[in-house]
C-alpha cells in the first residue's frame, strides 16, 4: 500500500487554471473508476469535492473538475479565487474495502 | 444536520490501547460505509480502516493491521476503532467519515477529529 502520488506544491494566480495530478497503479487509480478528491484548509475537517473521478456534490462550484486517464488521475481548478488555497488530497478505492489517499498538494493562489 | 462527533482521544504511553468512538447523526447510519482516516503532525492524510454498512466487508492500512480493529453498532449509531499496541507513530488526529454508499467508495461527510498522542 503505497501512497498516492501527488506534486508536493502547486501555483496559480487569481482566474487561472491549475491541475493536480494523481499517479497510482493499476491496483488502484486505473482499476477503479473511484476516484476522489479533497480540500483540507488547516484546522478544518477535510471537505469532498469530486467523486467517482468526474462528479461533483452539491454545492462544490464547476470550477472544480476531475478527470482520470489509465493510473493517473487529475483535478483541475478553473477560474482560481483566493479561498481555493488549500492543501488537496486524491484518493483511491484499492480493492476489498481499502482506500489509499495521495500524499497531497499545496495549493497557492499568487 | 449530518454530523460526526469523535471522542476518545488522549495522551498514552507506548504499548498501550485505547478505544476511539464517533457517534453519527442526522443520516440512517446502517445504510453507508463509515471510515477512519488520521492525520500525524505535519503529514498527509492517511486511511485507517474501513468498514461497510454490515461490517460484512473490513479493511486496515498495512501500517495498522493486526493491532486495530474497526467495529460500528448500527442500534447505537456509532463507529468504534479499538487501538491496541500503539506506537509513537501513531500519534495523530483521527477523522470519523462517512461514505457515500454502503461500500467503500468516498467519504463526503467528516468529524472534526480527536487527537491520540502516544508518548512516555
Amino acid at each position: 500500500q503505497s501512497a498516492l502520488t501527488q506534486p508536493p506544491s502547486a501555483s496559480g494566480s487569481p482566474g487561472q487554471s491549475v491541475t493536480i495530478s494523481c499517479t497510482g497503479t493499476s491496483s488502484d487509480v486505473g482499476g477503479y473508476n473511484y476516484v476522489s478528491w479533497y480540500q483540507h484548509h488547516p484546522g478544518k475537517a477535510p471537505k469532498l469535492m469530486i467523486y467517482e473521478v468526474t462528479k461533483r456534490p452539491s454545492g462544490v462550484p464547476d470550477r472544480f473538475s476531475g478527470s482520470k486517464s489509465g493510473n493517473t488521475a487529475s483535478l483541475t481548478v478553473s477560474g482560481l479565487q483566493a479561498e481555493d488555497e488549500a492543501d488537496y488530497y486524491c484518493a483511491s478505492y484499492a480493492g476489498t474495502n481499502n482506500v489509499i489517499f495521495g500524499g497531497g498538494t499545496k495549493l497557492t493562489v499568487l | 444536520e449530518v454530523q460526526l462527533v469523535e471522542s476518545g482521544g488522549d495522551l498514552v504511553q507506548p504499548g498501550r490501547s485505547l478505544r476511539l468512538s464517533c457517534a453519527a447523526s442526522g443520516f440512517t447510519f446502517d445504510d453507508y460505509a463509515m471510515h477512519w482516516v488520521r492525520q500525524a503532525p505535519g503529514k498527509g492524510l492517511e486511511w485507517v480502516s474501513g468498514i461497510s454498512w454490515s461490517s460484512g466487508s473490513i479493511g486496515y492500512a498495512d501500517s495498522v493491521k493486526g493491532r486495530f480493529t474497526i467495529s460500528r453498532d448500527n442500534a447505537k449509531n456509532s463507529l468504534y476503532l479499538q487501538m491496541n499496541s500503539l506506537r509513537a507513530e501513531d500519534s495523530a488526529l483521527y477523522y470519523c467519515a462517512k461514505d457515500r454508499a454502503a461500500a467503500a467508495s468516498c467519504m463526503d461527510v467528516w468529524g472534526k477529529g480527536t487527537t491520540v498522542t502516544v508518548s512516555s
